[in-house]
């Protein structure tokens, strides 16, 4: 069960820049972190970006996240052919009680 | 280095109880703020987080899911158990266990995944 909404898929050329919307609601992004997850084909996704906008050690500057009110963004500038992936956003959701996952958007190099 | 490993049966049949088991390295769940959750993701499909236990024993679980769900960790054993009743053929999915990381829910490092197929 899906909380977050995204888009299904993205697409850009190489060296274009390519941003993922994650529409959520007051209770989730509206008043908790959001983290970012890269999933390359056929391997367990990976922290990309954490607390909205940080981004762990050995991840490029190319990515780049924001909030702001219920929704965030995963911007990617730069596109690069290996970033082609699944990418999920995620947060805790005070209703729920629980971590919620976006519906994952697939990034496509063209 | 910080891994996690999944082990368990990659087929279960319909109404059975799935065990999973996490074995992990690099960490310790008597640290604080270090947790471990399971998450899954059926083939094709968006991922789901399952359940949490925290170094403190705290533990929490999907609100959709947690009728049928148990966590538990051995900290000297470096495991971390799931459980999940009365298995039925839309649990197939591979099943993930994560370091998760204090309040920030920090899913920082996964392990491979284990593919769980629920079939007669």
């Amino acid at each position: 069960q899906s909380v977050l909404t995204q888009p299904p898929s993205a697409s850009g050329t190489p060296g274009q820049r390519v941003t993922i919307s994650c529409s959520g609601s007051s209770s989730n992004i509206g008043s908790n972190n959001v983290n970012w997850y890269q999933q390359l084909p056929g391997t367990a996704p990976k922290l990309l970006i954490y607390s909205n906008n940080q981004r762990p050690p050995g991840v490029p500057d190319r990515f780049s996240g924001s909030k702001s009110g219920t929704s965030a963004s995963l911007a990617i500038s730069g596109l690069q052919s290996e970033d082609e992936a699944d990418y999920y956003c995620g947060a805790w959701d005070d209703s729920l009680k629980g971590y919620v996952f976006g519906t994952g958007s697939k990034v496509t190099v063209l | 280095q910080v891994t996690l490993r999944e082990s368990g049966p990659a087929l279960v049949k319909p109404t059975q109880t799935l065990t999973l088991t996490c074995s992990f390295s690099g960490f310790s769940l008597s640290t604080g703020g270090m947790c471990v959750s399971w998450i899954r993701q059926p083939p094709g499909k968006a991922l789901e987080w399952l359940a949490r236990i925290d170094w403190d024993d705290d533990e929490y679980y999907s609100a959709y899911l947690k009728t049928r769900l148990t966590i538990s960790k051995d900290t000297s054993k470096k495991q971390v158990v799931l459980t999940m009743t009365n298995m039925d053929p839309v649990d197939t999915a591979t099943y993930y266990c994560v370091r998760t990381v204090g309040s920030g829910w920090l899913l920082d490092y996964w392990g491979q995944g284990t593919l769980v197929t629920v079939s007669s």
